[in-house]
């Protein structure tokens, strides 16, 4: 079975620095998609980065970007310029991609508190 | 562009109560997710449904049951609610897993629970 593990329960961060949120998983499929979510405190989840496994490249959207690390079953997110509206709850999450039978349902590590220091 | 759509958003119910929680999967989404997420705590995965057959189950207890209706939307019902069913209760629905090109859940902004 396919674990997360967020090892971070808080961290801080002061305005406009630069934080990053560690995130290891095992499985042992090929093909699976990784996923960083945000909950804030409307505990709304938010889709903040997906990377596809085979994808050799780190994705990236704005602020934010990946070290995704396949061999090591490492996927940190990086936030750069951190702003007061990021302060949440993070989660990482893996999603089979469906190739070894698994039906897709997403599976979540333990969070990470971010606040973010004005 | 239409979302998941759950409701209701709130829910207040005693003890030995029954509750029912219903899901609108985003239009041409064929498969819906049920969560439960205790306050500070991880969503945990209940059950899932594709083209309305349950296609697997989590941690879902006995006193729980769910299905998905031939338009789609899934319904969770809690029977002989307890204290600790207290918790958010989210819907995620997306294409089949094996016709995915994100790989992405869209959830709902999930209903909330409260056990007294």
């Amino acid at each position: 079975a396919q674990t997360v593990t967020q090892s971070q329960p808080e961290m801080s961060v002061q305005e406009a620095e630069t934080v990053t949120l560690s995130c290891t998983y095992d499985t042992s499929e090929s093909d699976y998609y990784l996923f960083w979510y945000k909950q804030p405190p409307s505990r709304q989840m938010i889709l903040v980065i997906r990377q596809e496994a085979y994808k050799q490249q780190n994705a990236t959207e704005n602020r934010f970007s990946v070290n995704f690390q396949k061999a090591a079953k490492s996927f940190s997110l990086k936030i750069s310029d951190s702003q007061l509206g990021d302060a949440a709850m993070y989660f990482c999450a893996y999603r089979s991609a469906g190739l070894s039978g698994n039906t897709g349902k997403l599976i979540f590590g333990q969070g990470t508190t971010l606040q973010v220091k004005p | 562009a239409a979302g998941v759509i759950q409701s209701p958003r709130h829910l207040i119910k005693e003890k030995r109560e029954t509750a029912t929680l219903k899901c609108y999967p985003i239009p041409r989404h064929d498969t819906v997710y049920w969560y439960q997420q205790g306050p500070g705590q991880d969503p945990q995965f209940l059950i899932s449904f594709y083209e309305k057959m349950q296609s697997d189950k989590g941690s879902i207890p006995d006193r729980f049951s769910a299905q998905q209706f031939s338009d789609y939307h899934s319904e969770l019902n809690m029977s002989s609610l307890e204290l600790g069913d207290s918790a958010l209760y989210f819907c995620a629905s997306s294409l089949e897993y094996r016709r995915l090109n994100t790989g992405e859940l869209f959830f709902g902004e999930g209903s909330r629970l409260t056990v007294l």
